[in-house]
């Protein structure tokens, strides 16, 4: 069966501090991975995406991800936090075929102490 | 260019009560999807629209639940005779090749 899990369920850093969340997938085919993250009373933004080509994306915001396929990972990085930064963040996993529907992971509560 | 818009953020409804979710797409948007997130989760499929037609509804509960997505206007996701377990955000999201674009969510409480 298709899921996504992420292993880190509350994360809490100081500022400067470097950030990796933990996501690993599992899926048939051909998967088209996301980071998505959630502010404090807002809706879910795209951080990130791979469909192909380079295993390392950068996003917005100063992160990146690697797709490391013989590890089934998709782990989001960045090199120093800040304080903004707190929010939920998700992984999701979508199929390349017909639906696209999504799998997203139980999220990741980042909390960043100023 | 507006954004997914939900309407109403919140919505309280006691049991036994129908509940109605609407979600308007992007401009150019002809795909809708529906997920849910209950407390301490992360967001569940439950369906996936095009203008009239269902196309993937493999998350929907069997029973009490159903969505429509009408040539004209907003997506709907219906919930009759909501119980206390409903109680969840409900996001929508519209696509353009591959890429889903999340709305602000509508919080159902169940009393």
């Amino acid at each position: 069966a298709q899921s996504v899990s992420q292993h880190n369920h509350h994360v809490i850093l100081s500022e400067a501090a470097s950030l990796e969340l933990g996501c690993n997938y599992s899926y048939g085919g051909t998967v088209n991975l996301f980071w998505y993250v959630q502010y404090p009373g807002q809706h879910l933004q795209l951080l990130l995406k791979y469909f192909s080509g380079d295993p390392l994306v950068k996003g917005i915001k100063g992160f990146e991800a690697e797709f490391i396929k013989s590890k089934f990972s998709f782990n989001l990085r960045k090199p120093s936090v800040q304080w903004s930064d707190t929010a939920e963040y998700f992984c999701a996993g979508g199929d390349s075929g017909n639906t696209g529907k999504l799998i997203f992971g139980q999220g990741t509560t980042l909390q960043v102490k100023p | 260019n507006a954004g997914v818009m939900q309407n109403p953020r919140h919505l309280v409804r006691r049991r036994g009560q129908e509940a109605r979710l609407r979600c308007s797409p992007m401009k150019g948007h002809s795909h809708v999807y529906w997920y849910r997130q209950l407390p301490e989760e992360g967001l569940k499929f439950m369906v996936y629209l095009q203008k009239e037609n269902i196309i993937d509804e493999s998350g929907m509960p069997k029973e009490r639940f159903s969505a429509e997505f009408p040539k004209e206007g907003p997506s709907i996701l219906r919930i009759q005779q909501v119980v206390r377990g409903d109680s969840a955000a409900y996001f929508c999201a519209s696509s353009l090749r591959g890429e889903q674009f999340f709305g602000p969510g509508t919080r159902l409480t169940v009393l």
